[in-house]
């Protein structure tokens, strides 16, 4: 079967802009997760989808970041006025069972 | 909030040979510590997992043993191949919130 996809899998854009970063889970895995993972660290914890409700979002680091599951299956990453400081690889992942999470192969960002 | 301290960083072992990779937790109440594998431009990959109620789990070559007292698990490859090289990471969790360690850099040398 189909695991977590991403895409793109890489995003170059300019500093200030909008980009939107799409995740497609496992087919029926109701929890979806975002992740921030920069060069040589581990997986950050960004937001937490349970059905279309965020659940957790105590770890998006300031309101330019946004996430939707609006349906419940796909969701979108939102970054507005993008800064370099916002580059690094968005991860998500999603799970049927509680804490067996499944990861996507990431899209790169990089802010220019 | 929950911390995972995970070392060494990067370790190089011999094909064939054992590798060992430790990690602690801070929060007692986390009960689910899953280790990753992750290949360049990949995203990590679930290789195996142990829940607080078992001590020790095994598949083929990886193993995983949890110490709940000293708050502590740690991931046994043996038989180690070059196929084996990448960079792993161990979790802890409390229900869905998982937090990560910092990543060791594993080189199986031929």
């Amino acid at each position: 079967g189909a695991g977590v996809s991403q895409t793109p899998s890489n995003k170059v854009t300019e500093k200030g802009k909008y980009v939107e970063l799409r995740c497609d889970p496992i087919s029926g895995h109701t929890a979806l997760y975002w992740y921030r993972q920069s060069l040589g660290q581990g997986p950050e914890f960004l937001i937490y989808f349970q059905g279309t409700g965020a659940a957790d979002d105590s770890g998006l680091p300031n309101d330019r970041f946004f996430a939707v599951r609006p349906e419940g299956s796909v969701s979108t990453l939102k970054i507005q006025r993008t800064e370099r400081g916002d580059s690094a690889v968005y991860l998500c992942a999603s799970s049927l069972i509680v804490g067996e999470q499944f990861f996507g192969p990431g899209t790169r960002l990089t802010v220019l | 909030g929950e911390n995972v301290e995970q070392h060494p960083s990067t370790l190089s072992v011999q094909e064939g040979d054992s590798a060992v990779i430790k990690c602690t937790y801070s929060d007692s109440a986390s009960n689910y510590f899953p280790w990753y594998k992750q290949e360049l431009g990949k995203g990590p990959q679930l290789i195996i997992d142990i829940r607080s109620n078992v001590g020790e789990k095994k598949d083929q070559r990886i193993a995983v043993t949890l110490n709940k007292t000293a708050k502590h698990f740690s991931l046994h490859i043996t038989e180690t191949q070059p196929e084996d090289s990448a960079v792993y990471f161990c979790a802890a969790s409390i229900a869905n919130d998982m937090r990560f360690g910092a990543g060791t850099r594993l080189t199986v040398k031929p």
